[in-house]
């Protein structure tokens, strides 16, 4: 079993619906979450930092982190065509230096 | 965000040579540097992670000596890839950090085709 769990997609909704995308893992030892978007031939962009449990909005962005659960989500509202991407879920344990990745959610919105 | 650059974006070699890849971050000091691997629509895969004036500490299976990281200053990375071959065909990213648990930002990444 991976650490990080990560539906692969694709993931295709019309535009300007919720896309809602969610991350599980397995080690209570990781602390900080992160979410990034990645375009075909690029590298990720960082689209969210978190450490808490809750909500963290940031634009059209929501991630949620919920510890209890080991679980994460990241909404994206009134979703674009441009947000056509890969997005991947990142963690970090609390004494850890590496980023462990989930695989990664292709994701379409169609116009 | 914080910005890295990578360069060159794409690089085409012949078999047997070396390619440098360099990693900058532009407006940050970085204590770490990462560099992965990543395949066709897979996700990214560590090679290796370097500290600023210490050697690197490489991911099981992943060859030091093919793959050379060098971590000279707090804002520049280097991996080189040794004697490359076919299967060394890849697209390259790195990524840097100021601090243990802060967020990681990610360079364009390098495609490597050797031919």
């Amino acid at each position: 079993q991976k650490e990080v769990e990560q539906d692969p997609g694709p993931l295709s909704v019309p535009e300007g619906a919720i896309v809602s995308l969610n991350c599980t893992y397995s080690n209570s030892a990781f602390q900080y979450f992160m979410w990034y978007r990645q375009y075909s031939r690029k590298g990720p962009e960082l689209l969210m930092y978190t450490y808490s449990s809750g909500n963290k909005e940031d634009g059209r962005f929501t991630a949620q982190v919920d510890k209890s659960s080991k679980y994460i989500s990241l909404f994206i509202r009134d979703s674009q065509p441009s947000d056509s991407a890969t997005y991947l879920c990142a963690m970090i344990q609390a004494a850890g230096n590496k980023l462990t990745f989930g695989g990664g959610t292709r994701v379409l919105v169609k116009p | 965000g914080a910005v890295v650059s990578q360069h060159p974006s794409w690089v085409i070699c012949k078999s047997g040579t070396s390619v440098k890849i360099e990693c900058r971050s532009l407006d940050f000091q970085a204590t770490t540097m990462f560099w992965y691997r990543q395949f066709p629509k897979q996700s990214l895969m560590l090679m290796a992670t370097s500290n600023e004036g210490s050697k690197a500490t490489y991911e099981q299976g992943v060859e030091k000596d093919k793959f050379l990281i060098n971590h000279a200053s707090l804002t520049l990375s280097t991996l080189t890839v040794t004697s490359a071959h076919p299967e060394d065909s890849s697209f390259y990213i790195c990524s840097a950090r100021r601090e243990t648990n802060t967020e990681a930002f990610f360079g364009q990444g390098t495609r490597l085709t050797v031919v």
